[in-house]
């Protein structure tokens, strides 16, 4: 699988403040996907990116592919109590094999 | 109500025991997977099958085994020989979102505990 780090491991935020997450290849990355597991729950899809340079919006949340396609980020704007949870890229080769990153845990002070 | 059912939620294993984690679908999904999931260590890939009667190790096989006799079912039996059962397991499907890309639909989990 495609190799991807994800940083920070843990973010705790106030209310109203913004919230970054960013994944990290060594190598180029066909697609990129973002996943949220609430706390208890199970992993749920986000997106998928597939093109360089490439941008969504889902509402607050703000996906970016890089350019050289070797990093990509999850931006949310105003936290709210909703956003708790890990938040997980991955990204998928040739064989269906998804390699995720290690999560970004997100916890949100009302 | 489509969608995937993992049991049991809970489940303890005795030293020396396997104990199989049962996963049913009822999407038509062709693939399905098994993930460990340990804390701060993310979703770790131990087996997937592409299609039934056909499947293939992930990154972290040994002690595991799988079987894939129907479309909508995928168990997976942790051995005697998995040292460090205690996880998170997370089975999912998925649908092909173009060239070389699923999207994966995750089951509610099992948190298997050793006693």
């Amino acid at each position: 699988g495609q190799q991807v780090m994800q940083i920070p491991q843990y973010q705790h935020v106030q209310e109203g403040e913004d919230f970054t997450t960013y994944c990290n290849s060594s190598t180029t990355l066909s697609n990129i996907q973002w996943y949220k597991q609430r706390p208890g729950g199970h992993p749920v899809f986000l997106i998928q990116l597939v093109k360089s340079g490439e941008v969504k919006k889902q509402k607050r949340l703000t996906f970016q592919f890089g350019e050289a396609k070797k990093n990509s980020s999850l931006h949310i704007t105003a936290t709210q109590t909703t956003d708790v949870g890990t938040y997980f890229c991955a990204s998928g080769g040739s064989n269906y094999k998804l390699t995720f990153g290690k999560g970004t845990l997100l916890t949100v002070n009302p | 109500d489509g969608g995937i059912t993992q049991s049991p939620k809970y489940l303890f294993r005795k030293e020396g025991q396997n104990v199989t984690l049962s996963c049913e679908q009822n999407l038509n999904h062709d693939a399905m997977y098994w993930y460990r999931q340990d804390p701060g260590q993310g979703l770790r890939l131990i087996y997937y099958s592409q299609i039934v009667n056909d499947f293939q190790k992930g990154d972290i096989a040994e002690g595991y085994s799988v079987s894939r006799e129907k479309k909508e079912s995928f168990p997976l039996t942790v051995t005697s020989a998995q040292k460090n059962p205690t996880a998170f397991y997370l089975c999912a499907s998925s649908i092909s979102l173009g060239r070389e890309r699923q999207k994966l639909f995750f089951g509610s989990g099992t948190q298997l505990s050793v006693l």
